[in-house]
């Protein structure tokens, strides 16, 4: 079954230090890898994806990550931490018995916290 | 431009009543998945939505059922609800034919919470 872990319930870092938050994953075949973020009592936004090419993949809000196949491993990083980039962020993978369908199956997220 | 709009946006229920959620997806997109997020857990998938048919369903009870409209908006409704049914639910779309691997925009959810 497909399946991503995240396992740091909780990061904590000083703002303008890097961040680093990890997400390992299970899959059969090749991984579509996604990063969201969710703000309190917001929706999901969408930050950065992995499907094919370079292993460093960048997206929004200066964030970029890391896709490494033989750790089975997409962390998320930043260079510089913001107090504002603290929220909640969910690492996720297509299903891949999905057929037809994008469907999402989550880790149990990360709780960044950057501190002024 | 429009991204995913849900109501309500808070909810209070009892024991068994029924429920009904709405979403507009966002312009453009034509598919639309709903998923249950837990307090303290990652969304779970509930159902997708897309040519007005149910296209894949979640490990959820037969108390959860959908429809889509032709206009591509959504509802999700909930019967007998239960205490565990308290959560927020929250609404994705997507365009179909642009390839699986492409982001689901969310809406900000309903808070649906079970008395």
């Amino acid at each position: 079954a497909q399946s991503v872990a995240q396992p740091e319930d909780q990061v904590n870092v000083a703002e303008g230090n890097p961040l680093t938050v990890k997400c390992t994953y299970s899959v059969s075949g090749n991984p579509y890898l996604f990063w969201y973020v969710q703000y309190p009592n917001r929706g999901l936004q969408f930050l950065l994806k992995y499907i094919t090419g370079d292993n460093l993949v960048k997206g929004s809000y200066g964030f970029e990550a890391e896709f490494n196949k033989s750790q089975t491993s997409f962390h998320l990083k930043k260079p510089s931490a913001l107090v504002s980039d603290s929220a909640l962020y969910f690492c996720a993978v297509r299903d891949g018995y999905g057929g037809a369908t994008n469907k999402l199956i989550f880790g149990t997220g990360t709780l960044l916290a950057v501190q002024p | 431009d429009a991204g995913v709009t849900q109501s309500p946006t808070h909810l209070i229920k009892t024991r068994g009543q029924q429920v009904t959620l709405r979403c507009s997806p966002k312009s453009g997109h034509d598919t639309v998945s709903w998923y249950q997020q837990a307090l303290g857990q990652g969304p779970q998938f509930i159902f997708q939505y897309y040519e007005e048919e149910e296209r894949q369903r979640g490990n959820f009870p037969d108390r959860f059922s959908g429809h889509q409209f032709p206009n591509y908006s959504s509802e999700l409704n909930v019967n007998a609800l239960l205490l565990g049914d308290s959560a927020l639910y929250l609404c994705a779309s997507s365009l179909n034919g642009q390839g699986s691997n492409q982001p689901q925009h969310f809406g900000d959810g309903t808070r649906l919470s079970i008395l």
